[in-house]
């Protein structure tokens, strides 16, 4: 089977820097995604990787080691906006099979 | 216009009914994706199209079918609705590519449905 972890639920201060984890165990890997969700929305693509190492993209980064079946997501000087859940989702094999959506971390930012 | 639009919005039926949800896009892709979503459990794959005369079973495909009407169009029918159908339904699509990214998949705004 497919199994994908995420923390459930994480709090973070405004301005601060947050990481959410995802370790996957998968029968084959060909990329992994992230989405952010707003409550009672649908989830928006954020970032990608398919290689070792960080992705950039302004304020969100996201790292990836092959090794380790590891990935984070990295989101720097928080704003209040960032309150959503991040869902972690992993391509098995090319083409032919729809990704696989771990369950989803809920992040709340405080003042 | 939004890309991928679902039908109904909102929509409260009763035990037993018969419910379809529509799903349309724009975007061009082959393929198409029904999810629902509870509190706690995450997306789970209900159905999936990778083209007009492909249908496929997901995870929760007991009490669901589906349809492909076109490119554009994916129907999800609930035969006879239960209320543990209670969810949030989201549509999605994707195209189709070597390339990984590719296969990003966007998402419609999402059904909400009250089974009484």
């Amino acid at each position: 089977g497919q199994n994908i972890d995420q923390p459930t639920e994480m709090t973070a201060t405004e301005g601060a820097i947050v990481q959410i984890n995802c370790t996957y165990q998968t029968s084959g890997f060909n990329g992994l995604f992230w989405y952010q969700q707003h409550a009672g929305e649908a989830p928006t693509f954020l970032s990608y990787n398919v290689l070792d190492g960080l992705e950039e993209k302004g304020r969100f980064s996201s790292f990836l080691s092959r090794s380790k079946g590891y990935s984070y997501l990295l989101l720097k000087e928080l704003q209040m906006k960032d309150s959503a859940s991040y869902l972690c989702a992993v391509r098995v094999l090319s083409g032919n099979t729809p990704l696989v959506f771990g369950k989803g971390t809920r992040l709340s930012v405080i003042a | 216009d939004a890309d991928v639009t679902q039908t109904p919005r909102n929509r409260i039926t009763k035990t037993g009914k018969r419910i379809m949800l529509e799903c349309s896009q724009t975007k061009g892709h082959d393929r198409m994706y029904w999810y629902r979503q509870d509190p706690g459990l995450g997306l789970r794959l209900i159905y999936y199209s990778f083209d007009v005369k492909d249908i496929n079973k997901g995870e929760i495909s007991d009490g669901y079918s589906v349809s492909r009407q076109a490119q554009a169009k994916f129907s999800l029918s609930l035969e006879s609705a239960i209320p543990n159908q209670t969810a949030l339904y989201f549509c999605a699509t994707s195209d189709r590519g070597t390339e990984p990214l590719q296969e990003t998949q966007y998402f419609g705004p999402g059904t909400r449905l009250l089974v009484l």
